[in-house]
């Protein structure tokens, strides 16, 4: 089975900009789930999606979106960009159906500067 | 509020010697509690995953324990290796998982 796919790998955009990302989870795997890291703060959750619907949501400005489309391929997006948005933007697709329980698999994540 | 603490940022240990890292956590109520690998550059890797009434649980040369009484985790790995270099990660939760900010464990030959 291929693993989760992030596209692309590596972006640079300046301030004010806004960029799509996108993920490609693992085949049958309905949930995925959007992470943010930074030195300073670590692994953040951005937000979950299951079969097309946000299940949950972290912390973040409204810049920060998502979606999920009916073939569970995902995509996030994140407007106006400030140089703090700088991270790895990190992917992760899980075979949960239920509450959560399931192992998570992540991409290779997309490395964002902001300039 | 929410909190996941692991014990140092930085292990070094050397070749052949057990690796203990720990992970505790406040007003969480898990229902299960999780282990990740990081190498640089790359998205964290699953390792273990161990339930609340699991006391302890093994995959090869690792071994995690779960006191949800003392609200921790301990992670072993044993007769450790420098390829076992890596940052580990302990999480918690259930539809978003929350990370501690993980461990980096140096395994000198």
């Amino acid at each position: 089975k291929a693993g989760v796919t992030q596209t692309p790998r590596y972006l640079i955009k300046t301030r004010g900009q806004q960029v799509t990302l996108s993920c490609s989870p693992i085949s049958g795997h309905r949930s995925v789930s959007w992470y943010q890291q930074t030195p300073g703060q670590g692994l953040q959750f951005l937000f979950e999606y299951f079969s097309e619907t946000q299940r949950n949501k972290g912390n973040f400005p409204g810049r920060f979106s998502g979606r999920q489309f009916s073939n569970s391929r995902s995509e996030m997006n994140v407007s106006t960009l400030e140089l703090g948005d700088s991270a790895l933007y990190l992917c992760a697709s899980s075979d949960s159906t239920g509450g959560g329980t399931g192992e998570l698999f992540f991409g290779e994540g997309s490395r964002l500067t902001v300039l | 509020s929410q909190k996941i603490e692991q014990n140092s940022e930085a292990l070094n240990i050397q070749e052949g010697k057990t690796a203990t890292l720990t992970c505790n956590y406040t007003n969480y109520s898990p229902a299960y509690l999780q282990w990740y690998r990081q190498d640089p550059g790359r998205g964290p890797v699953f390792l273990l995953l161990i339930r609340e009434n699991e006391k302890e649980k093994r995959k090869e040369r690792l071994k995690v324990t779960f006191d949800t009484t003392l609200k921790q985790s301990l992670f072993h790995i044993t007769a450790s290796q420098p390829a076992d270099s890596a940052t580990y990660l302990c999480a918690l939760g259930d539809y978003k998982l929350s990370f501690g900010a993980g461990t980096t464990v140096t395994v000198r030959a």
